[in-house]
């Protein structure tokens, strides 16, 4: 069971480029998220989407776009890298019912220079 | 302790001592709480939950407490062991509405370091 898989591990960017950070799961949860953890900040919510068609704006939107266009992935989208993107990125996924037990990825460690 | 919004960096306890990690949250209409461990270098795991409606609730090694008249969450951890250090968050939420349930609100965290 692999859970919740997010690639690439790691990813170097320059300002003003693009690039999608995916992620995926099988354990057939509704909902998926995308967290951004900086030190000192904890984790903040990007986005989330509660099922297939359906995503909604967290605490720091900005700059980054998703869609779900199927159960298992949540790709995440930067269009316009800029450094203050620099973070680590998790994604995560839980059953509607249990929304709070989620089920993280290891994560994706993204540099903006 | 820590706090939603503040910061309290570091727990040193010794092997098989128990450890207890406070979380003050602000919004008195949050009504679930979550902790969660994340080990070096990986996501977090979730430990264990609370509604508002309970002050406590143990699982196995840990029990967490909740006092709604102060606002204070805590994680007890029992006789605990090497591999219990590690960063934890206590994460809240409100009640569901419209979605809203979905949006956790984390801690910064704590650091627990066990010394052998």
């Amino acid at each position: 069971n692999a859970g919740v898989t997010q690639t690439p591990k790691f990813q170097v960017l320059k300002t003003g480029q693009s690039m999608t950070l995916q992620c995926a799961q099988d354990m057939n949860h509704e909902y998926m998220s995308w967290y951004r953890q900086d030190p000192g900040m904890g984790l903040r919510l990007i986005h989330y989407s509660v099922g297939a068609g359906i995503t909604d704006q967290g605490e720091v939107p900005n700059g980054y776009n998703v869609s779900r266009s199927t159960t298992e992935d949540f790709p995440l989208r930067l269009l316009s890298a800029a450094p203050s993107q620099t973070s680590v990125y998790f994604c995560a996924s839980s059953h509607a019912r249990d929304a709070g037990e989620l089920f993280f990825g290891e994560g994706s460690r993204l540099t903006v220079l | 302790g820590e706090s939603v919004g503040l910061h309290l960096p570091t727990l040193s306890v010794q092997e098989g001592d128990n450890s207890i990690i406070n979380c003050a949250y602000s919004n008195s209409a949050s009504d679930y709480f979550i902790w969660y461990k994340q080990e070096s270098g990986k996501g977090p795991q979730f430990i264990i939950d609370i509604r508002s409606n309970m002050d406590k609730r143990q699982g196995q090694r840990v029990t967490v407490l909740l006092n709604k008249t102060v606002k204070h969450l805590s994680l007890q951890i029992a006789a605990t062991q090497p591999g219990d250090s590690a960063v934890y968050f206590c994460a809240e939420t409100l009640p569901n509405s419209g979605g809203s349930n979905y949006k956790l609100t984390f801690g910064k965290g704590t650091l627990l370091t066990v010394n052998p």
